[in-house]
């Protein structure tokens, strides 16, 4: 069973502050997808990394996928509230199978 | 954007009934779903894939006579949980990849509570 970590588990930080949130896996992934989910609906794409080496930025997000393609970060320049949410790492398999990583909750106080 | 939707949204039943939830992609077909468990505080857990046309294909540890999953059609896959008891309680979700894409859509989730 391919396993992806996320680090950290819950992150409580105020309005602001930067942010890195990691996924690890010791496997390949052909692509990687970062979703946000907010409580009592379905995760959300935010983006999708392919190649080793890319980084991607959306707004104030920014994500980078390892050289190997076995792992991930997200970072967050200047978190607001309307950040808060969980984060979840997703490596994708054959047939269109996602691996779900174990999660990083984040509140953004003010 | 591709749409999922899902029904009901959230239900509640006694211990020991059937409940049907529904996943329907509304603006494409989708030949692949997938079904998701959710545990308050915790990530997705994929249970099974629904492949239009034949059986489905359940993950390790995941009861196909307890789950049991039909799709019947492009745009259309149904989830119901037999017998259900108060630890099947969580928040169901489906996804649909786009064909052609690696790109999936996530149906809003149910949330499912047995008594």
């Amino acid at each position: 069973t391919q396993l992806l970590e996320q680090s950290p588990q819950f992150l409580s930080i105020q309005e602001g502050e930067n942010l890195t949130v990691y996924c690890n896996s010791s496997s390949v992934f052909s692509s990687l997808q970062w979703y946000r989910q907010e409580p009592g609906e379905g995760p959300v794409l935010l983006v999708t990394v392919v190649t080793g080496g890319e980084v991607k930025k959306l707004k104030r997000l920014t994500f980078q996928f390892g050289d190997a393609r076995k792992d991930s970060s997200l970072h967050i320049t200047a978190a607001q509230p309307g950040d808060t949410g969980l984060y979840l790492c997703a490596g994708a398999g054959t047939a269109s199978k996602l691996t779900f990583g174990t999660g990083t909750r984040l509140q953004v106080t003010l | 954007g591709a749409v999922v939707s899902q029904h009901p949204s959230r239900v509640i039943c006694k211990s020991g009934t059937s409940v049907k939830i529904e996943c329907r992609s509304l603006d494409f077909q989708a030949t692949t779903m997938f079904w998701y468990r959710q545990f308050p505080k915790q990530s997705l857990m994929l249970m099974a894939t629904s492949n239009e046309g034949s059986k489905a294909t359940y993950e390790q540890g995941v009861e196909k006579d307890k789950f049991l999953i039909n799709h019947a059609s492009l745009t259309l896959s149904t989830l119901t949980v037999t017998s259900a008891h108060p630890e099947d309680s969580s928040f169901y979700i489906c996804s649909a990849p786009s064909e052609g894409q690696e790109t999936q859509y996530f149906g809003p989730g149910t949330r499912l509570l047995v008594l």
